[in-house]
């Protein structure tokens, strides 16, 4: 079946340090990727996504490139601020059969002034 | 902007109550989605419905059931809750049209302690 694995947290960063969350996944085919971000207290808002491989998504800051071949999806951004400290899923959905969001465990990121 | 709006931030059951989350959204979106979050688990699918009066079981759906009498309405049901089913539950929706591209739009989501 399909899966989702990414770094356990919680990852602790300054403000400005550089960020990396790490995620792979195992599926048949040529699933969808995503990054969703959970802010305390809130409900899950899309980050960014690629639907094919070497697509790279990006959004306020944060990047993530689809690789085939290592079957991975790592969550990048230059220069943190206090304010991206949230819970970061990664998920994917296959482009066949039951397309529902397989999600990794989350990782949360807390960033220090 | 898409909402999606759930019935309740907080509940507190007992053990056996009938307990019903309700989830609508407004944008017209023919899929909908019931998950649960726990912690180290991330987020795992329950029942997921196509259209009206259409479902499917997720992963996890033992426990629970689902209604979907209108579209923009997607109710998430335990029929007796048991105090494993305490958890944060999130719905989400998406729009039929590109299948797995779309995004999903999710609601607050509801946090249920069953004691």
């Amino acid at each position: 079946g399909n899966s989702v694995t990414q770094m356990e947290g919680p990852v602790t960063l300054s403000e400005e340090a550089f960020l990396t969350i790490n995620c792979t996944y195992t599926a048949t085919g040529y699933p969808s990727l995503f990054w969703y971000v959970q802010y305390p207290g809130e409900g899950l808002q899309l980050l960014l996504k690629a639907t094919k491989a070497d697509d790279k998504g990006s959004n306020k800051g944060f990047e993530a490139t689809y690789r085939k071949e290592t079957t991975s999806f790592h969550l990048e951004k230059g220069s943190v601020q206090v304010s991206d400290s949230a819970v970061y899923f990664c998920a994917l959905s296959p482009n066949t059969g039951r397309r529902a969001l397989t999600f990794g465990s989350g990782t949360r990121l807390q960033v220090q002034p | 902007d898409v909402k999606v709006t759930q019935s309740s931030r907080y509940l507190v059951k007992r053990t056996g109550e009938k307990v019903f989350l309700e989830c609508v959204q407004d944008m017209d979106h023919e899929n909908m989605f019931w998950y649960r979050q726990d912690p180290g688990l991330g987020l795992r699918l329950i029942y997921f419905s196509y259209d009206v009066k259409m479902k499917e079981k997720g992963d996890i759906p033992e426990g629970y059931s689902v209604s979907r009498e209108k579209k923009e309405r997607f109710s998430l049901i335990l029929e007796s809750a048991s105090t494993n089913q305490t958890s944060m539950y999130l719905c989400a929706s998406r729009s039929h049209a590109s299948g797995s591209t779309d995004t999903q739009y999710f609601g607050p989501g509801t946090r249920l302690t069953v004691l």
